[in-house]
């Protein structure tokens, strides 16, 4: 069975333009969750969605928006993006939206993004 | 507030020997889990282990071993007989029993020498 996926592997913009991420989960799983790691640092929660609903949202400015897809997969926008917004990009799915025995987050490769 | 600590930034060992992760960890709940992922140079983190507040027997799985301190607050990480395949970042992670979150500290980065 594919492993969660994510889309592009590399991506590199410049200051002020629009970013789409996004991310296939494993087949059956219905949560995917979003997370920023800088270089360096472990990764920051962004946003977590369920049946295609917000379950979740860190602290993050209004330029990171999210949604999910009828198929469950999702994608992550940021918009004017910033020097500060380089980092690997992470997409985790699961069954569903707790923690509890069975939900396991399994995580995506990730999505490189560099910001000229 | 959740917040994880790995004060290790960087451990080298050589081959063979056994080394230890620490992780402390601050929360008011009552229950929570708490995590280990393994993340190697690709990125990709990799699950190696889940544990609820209430279960604080110690684990092993092959090489691998955990012990969970409650009264410590320490989720401690100890490969024994190291290998060059061992070396990653560990990250420790937090979450509450029903919430939508990681709360991931900053990383430990193992090099383990051949």
């Amino acid at each position: 069975d594919a492993g969660v996926t994510q889309s592009p592997t590399h991506l590199i913009k410049t200051r002020g333009q629009h970013v789409t991420l996004r991310c296939s989960p494993i087949s059956g799983h219905k949560s995917v969750s979003w997370y920023q790691q800088v270089l360096g640092q472990g990764p920051q929660f962004i946003f977590q969605y369920y049946e295609k609903e917000e379950r979740g949202r860190g602290n993050f400015p209004d330029r990171f928006s999210a949604r999910q897809f009828p198929n469950y997969s999702s994608e992550l926008n940021v918009n004017a993006l910033l020097l500060g917004d380089s980092a690997l990009y992470l997409c985790a799915s699961s069954l569903g939206g707790g923690t509890g025995a069975g939900n396991e987050q399994f995580f995506g490769p990730g999505t490189r993004l560099t910001v000229l | 507030a959740q917040k994880v600590t790995q004060a290790q930034t960087e451990i080298s060992v050589v081959e063979k020997e056994d080394v230890t992760l620490d992780c402390v960890y601050e929360t008011r709940d009552t229950t929570y889990y708490l995590f280990w992922y393994k993340q190697p140079p690709s990125g990709e983190l990799v699950f190696l282990i889940r544990r609820n507040s209430f279960d604080e027997q110690n684990e092993i799985s092959g090489r691998y071993s955990w012990n969970f301190q409650k009264s410590t607050s320490s989720f401690n990480f100890t490969i024994t007989a190291s290998q060059v395949v061992d070396s990653a970042v560990y990250f420790c992670a937090l979450s509450e029993r029903l919430g939508n979150q990681f709360y991931f500290g900053t990383g430990t980065s193992l090099t383990v020498i051949p």
